[in-house]
Formats: C-alpha cells, sequence, structure tokens
C-alpha cells in the first residue's frame, strides 16, 4: 500500500522563526491532509490539498502531486504553533486516510 | 454550534470489563471514524463507517465493536479481548470518505 513520510520527526524553533515542513507519498494519491494536534490532543484540520497552494494567515501547503510530495509553510511562528504536524492521503478506491508519523514542532519563546 | 462531542473525556477501565466511548455528530456527515493513538505515534484506524448500518474494519479492529444506527452516532466499545487498551481514542467524520475530517477531542482510557 501507500507510503506516507513525513520530515523532520522533530523541529525546535524560537518564535519568529519560520519553518517548513515535508510530506512525501510513494503512489498518486486522490487527497491529501495537513493536520495539527495541539498538546492538550485535539486535532485541528489544516488543509485539504491534493494539488496546488493554499494559505490560511501565517500558513501555507503547496502539494505537487506529480513529485508526490507536500510542503506545509509556517511563517512568524508563535508558541501556540507548538504541536504534532500530520499529514494523511486517500488514494484509489481507498476510502481510508493512510497518516505519517507526524513532526513534532516545538516553539521556544 | 456544529460540532463532533465524545465522551467521556477520561475514562478508566477495570480488567476483564467492557466500556463504551461516544461519539455524537451534528454535521450531517455520513462518514464517521475511530481512531487510536498511542503516546509518540501517528493514529490508527480501528472502524469506520460510510453510512448507517454499515461499517468496516479498520487496520487495527480486533477487540472492539462499534454500531452505526442513527447517523449522528458512532459508539465504539472496547472489549475485555483488546489486551492493551490504554490508548488516546479519537473520533472523526466527514461528509464523504473522501472529504475532509473533522474530529472530536478525543478519550483517553486507561486500566486500573
Amino acid at each position: 500500500g501507500i507510503q506516507v513520510e513525513q520530515s523532520p520527526p522533530d523541529l525546535i524553533l524560537q518564535e519568529g522563526a519560520n519553518s517548513t515542513l515535508r510530506c512525501n507519498f510513494s503512489d498518486s494519491v486522490n487527497n491529501l491532509q495537513w493536520f495539527h494536534q495541539n498538546p492538550w490532543g485535539q486535532l485541528i484540520n489544516l488543509f485539504y490539498i491534493p494539488s496546488g497552494t493554499k494559505q490560511n494567515g501565517r500558513l501555507s501547503a503547496t502539494t505537487v502531486a506529480t513529485e508526490r510530495y507536500s510542503l506545509l509553510y509556517i511563517s512568524s511562528s508563535q508558541t501556540t504553533d507548538s504541536g504534532v504536524y500530520f499529514c494523511a492521503v486517500n488514494a484509489g478506491n481507498n476510502r481510508k486516510l493512510i497518516w505519517g508519523l507526524g513532526t513534532s514542532l516545538a516553539v521556544n519563546p | 454550534d456544529g460540532g463532533i462531542t465524545q465522551s467521556p473525556k477520561y475514562l478508566f477501565r477495570k480488567e476483564g470489563q467492557n466500556v463504551t466511548l461516544s461519539c455524537e455528530q451534528n454535521l450531517n456527515h455520513d462518514a464517521m471514524y475511530w481512531y487510536r493513538q498511542d503516546p509518540g505515534q501517528g493514529l490508527r484506524l480501528i472502524y469506520y463507517s460510510q453510512i448507517v448500518n454499515d461499517f468496516q474494519k479498520g487496520d487495527i479492529a480486533e477487540g472492539y465493536s462499534v454500531s452505526r444506527e442513527k447517523k449522528e452516532s458512532f459508539p465504539l466499545t472496547v472489549t475485555s479481548a483488546q489486551k492493551n487498551p490504554t490508548a488516546f481514542y479519537l473520533c472523526a467524520s466527514s461528509i464523504s470518505p473522501t472529504s475532509p475530517q473533522h474530529f472530536g477531542d478525543g478519550t483517553r482510557l486507561s486500566i486500573l
């Protein structure tokens, strides 16, 4: 089945810094989603982005479907950005989301 | 407000006991899902349901059971056959199986 790999596994930033998180997938996908899980466990859907670029405030995401990767950009990071960022994909006739293992982000004041 | 409600937030189980986790949504979504998350790990799919009165096993269904008698409700029972039930359980829903998934706040289950 399709494999989803995220990098880096861990990231530490100073407040105000920018960062790029990467998600590679091993086959063509129907959709791709980015999620943020805060330190209390709440999981928030950030982007639904099977291809192209989307922006929401300080966050943006780009998926290059032909090259099988997606990038999540965080600009001017804040302590509230801390948590784990997950990438998940849907492929072929599979109705299930396949999840990466996440990137754990810590933003220090 | 529309959303997904999971209860309880914390749950303790004795050895040999079945427990049921509640998941209710008022988003009018057809599809619902149960995931398990262990510390420092990603999400693993337990069961999912694409429509009322229908559900399918996910990747780790052994020791769990579900029902989908109403569109808005998808309870998960953790049976005594699940030997390592301590985990964080997340419920999600989506308009359709390939639409964005939205999550409840989760239930933390621990063994006494």
